[in-house]
């Protein structure tokens, strides 16, 4: 149980298009979604972190206009990275943490954008 | 403000010999402290974490940790390593006053020589 999977696993993109991932609790209904980054050789940084049905809470210094995050239904989360640039070119990974006191999250597989 | 530091950027071991991998956090709240591991472009892997309760944890691939709250620490330990280990682990701390979001260390990066 407690499966979370992320939608596409690589994608190329050029720059100045949009690019949507998506992350599915498969098994589980998730009430908070967190959405994180992580540049080469380099840790895993919190953008934003989502609640169904409300609007995102975005880190400070993550632009929530280039990243629009959607969580319309306790199984799914939309990342979409506006207007790519090649700086934006990271591994984005999700976590869905379950309905009610259950502490741990589950992260997805993660999704490598490459913006060219 | 909350901070998790792992100290050592690079660590090299011998195959067969003991590792272990430093972990410190600064935290207001009651931390939850987890270790994962991630292989080259891959996701990551939970290999334990400590709620509450016995400060000693098991984990997979023969992996243990102790939590030492006196000390802010949460340090990882295998007596054992195998050339397969090597990998990138990350500390992370997740707090209720944070929404339990992580907070990751910049990462350990573990080699394993023959």
């Amino acid at each position: 149980g407690a499966v979370v999977s992320q939608h596409p696993s690589r994608v190329i993109c050029k720059s100045g298009t949009s690019v949507k991932i998506e992350c599915r609790s498969l098994d589980f209904q998730a009430t908070t979604m967190f959405w994180y980054r992580q540049f080469p050789k380099q840790s895993l940084m919190l953008m934003a972190t989502s609640n169904e049905g409300s609007k995102a809470t975005y880190e400070q210094g993550v632009e929530k206009d280039k990243f629009l995050i959607n969580h319309a239904s306790l199984t799914l989360s939309t990342l979409t990275v506006t207007s790519a640039h090649p700086e934006d070119s990271s591994f984005y990974i999700c976590s869905a943490r379950f309905q009610g006191p259950r502490i741990e999250a589950f992260f997805g597989q993660g999704t490598r954008l490459t913006v060219v | 403000a909350q901070s998790v530091t792992q100290p050592d950027i690079h660590i090299t071991v011998s195959e067969g010999a003991s590792l272990e991998l430093r972990c410190n956090y600064s935290y207001g709240a009651t931390p939850y402290l987890f270790w994962y591991v991630q292989s080259p472009g891959q996701g990551l892997q939970l290999l334990l974490k400590y709620f509450s309760g016995d400060t000693l944890v098991q984990g997979i691939k023969g992996f243990e940790a102790e939590f030492k709250r006196s000390q802010s620490s949460f340090n990882l330990r295998k007596p054992s390593v195998h050339w397969s280990d090597a990998a990138e682990y990350f500390c992370a701390v997740g707090a209720v006053n944070s929404g339990y979001a992580l907070n990751f260390g910049k990462g350990t990066s573990l080699l394993v020589t023959p």
